[in-house]
């Protein structure tokens, strides 16, 4: 069964600066999909990048971009220029290709941003 | 376009009490999920289903708990009867078959006195 692992339970970030959010997950599959989530204080979840394991360009939307290595099976979220407005829970997930397609959720970051 | 719809935003009822969570996909979507997020064990998938069949519910806890969709465009969470143990946010999800990220409606948050 495929695991996603975030080892950071909290972070903190001087607003402006860049934080680093790491995730490791764990799959036999050579296709799927790589997520950041985002739940602020309002528990919405919002959709922040994704990756296709297939590409070996890491996406980047913004000032958020991800560092992909599949061999390593490693996937961080790179904030940059942080803003207060960043503060909120970050969620890494993977979902398989096939068995449905199932989302699998790590632990969990709580990231802080200092003013 | 609409989002996905979760009805009840907030429920707060006695132990013993039925509670059905209600779910309205976004139209064209046919994959939906259920998720419960509390503090001790973060987001846990409970249910999916594709093409409104159950297709994994390995994470439903015990028979108290039972789900369905009827329908493309609904889906309900049922608990009974209720326990304290059950108060939580219950997340529902849609997504184009296998393919692509989960949307996500604004959870429910059940509080079971």
């Amino acid at each position: 069964a495929q695991t996603v692992t975030q080892s950071q339970p909290e972070m903190s970030v001087q607003e402006a600066e860049t934080v680093t959010l790491s995730c490791t997950y764990d799959t036999s599959e050579s296709d799927y999909y790589l997520f950041w989530y985002k739940q602020p204080p309002s528990r919405q979840m919002i959709l922040v990048i994704r990756q296709e394991a297939y590409k070996q360009q890491n996406a980047t939307e913004n000032r958020f971009s991800v560092n992909f290595q599949k061999a390593a099976k490693s996937f961080s979220l790179k904030i940059s220029d942080s803003q207060l407005g960043d503060a909120a829970m970050y969620f890494c997930a993977y979902r398989s290709y096939n068995q449905g397609g199932k989302l699998i959720f790590g632990q969990g970051t709580e990231l802080s941003v200092k003013p | 376009d609409a989002g996905v719809i979760q009805s009840p935003r907030h429920e707060v009822t006695e132990m013993g009490q039925e509670v059905t969570l209600r779910c309205k996909p976004i139209s064209g979507h046919n994959s939906l999920f259920w998720y419960r997020q509390t503090m001790m064990r973060g987001l846990e998938l409970l249910i999916y289903f594709n093409n409104n069949v159950p297709i994994d519910d390995s994470g439903m806890p015990e028979d108290r708990f039972s789900a369905k969709m009827p329908n493309a465009s609904f889906s309900t969470l049922k608990i009974q009867p209720s326990e304290p143990r059950d108060s939580a946010v219950y997340f529902c999800a849609s997504s184009l078959l296998n393919t692509g990220e989960l949307f996500f409606g604004e959870g429910s948050r059940l509080t079971v006195l």
